[in-house]
């Protein structure tokens, strides 16, 4: 099956950073986007093509994509950064079209 | 400002149909990459369908052969044709633009509605 996987959750005390994984063997030969979701909201773009921001996302989120594994970086967290986050890539070879992670929600501690 | 409103869902049987519309505005939806894309309560996010700018449209296995993923220009609005409805497609439904920048175009989603819930039960 084409599954992303991300670990469940991570936490992370403030000012810390904080790293979410999304692994699939050599993702790095696709674009990986990332999304950010909290409670009761509809997502949003913070990380596109593996590592640009939107406008308006801060300069604390970075991404990377190498190999079996891509990367979300939270740098600095805030108590705001606490959510959940889907990574996805697009894949029209398999079929699936567009993929996304098993989602990792962050805790602020 | 780009917006996108959905309206349209609610509470319907098992093997009814229901329509889903999406009212865009601050973008032309014709020739936009446009999606659909759900989530179950406590779940995560699957992708529904997509039109392509060309009109091309894809589907998720899941729902193929009986959803259709449509739009008219002329009150820029996306829809989803949802027939044979299962309690499993109970989910929000996220309308949903992909980025395009005329270079590279639909592969992130960039604008995201608030979306709507659609509940299938007896």
């Amino acid at each position: 099956s084409y599954v992303l996987t991300q670990p469940p959750s991570v936490s992370v005390a403030p000012g810390q950073t904080a790293r979410i994984t999304c692994g699939r063997n050599n993702i790095g030969s696709k674009s990986v986007h990332w999304y950010q979701q909290k409670p009761g909201q509809a997502p949003v773009l913070v990380i596109y093509y593996n590592s640009d921001r939107p406008s308006g996302i801060p300069e604390r989120f970075s991404g990377s994509n190498f190999g079996d594994t891509a990367t979300l970086t939270i740098s600095r967290v805030e108590a705001a950064d606490e959510a959940d986050y889907y990574c996805q890539l697009w894949d029209s070879s398999s079929g699936h079209y567009y993929v996304f992670g098993t989602g990792t929600k962050v805790t602020v501690l | 400002d780009v917006q996108l409103v959905e309206t349209g869902g609610g509470l319907t049987q098992p093997g009814e149909s229901l329509t889903l519309s999406c009212e865009v505005s601050g973008f032309s939806v014709s020739g936009s990459y446009m999606s659909w894309v759900r989530q179950a309560p406590g779940k995560g996010l699957e992708w529904v369908s997509v039109i392509f700018g060309n009109g091309d449209t894809y589907y998720a296995g899941s729902v193929k052969g009986r959803f259709t993923i449509s739009r008219d220009s002329s009150v820029s609005t996306l829809y989803l044709h949802m027939n044979s409805l299962r309690a499993e497609d109970t989910a929000v439904y996220y309308c949903v633009r992909l980025y395009c920048n005329g270079v590279f175009c639909g592969d992130a989603f960039d604008v995201w509605g608030q979306g709507t819930m659609v509940t299938v039960s007896s």
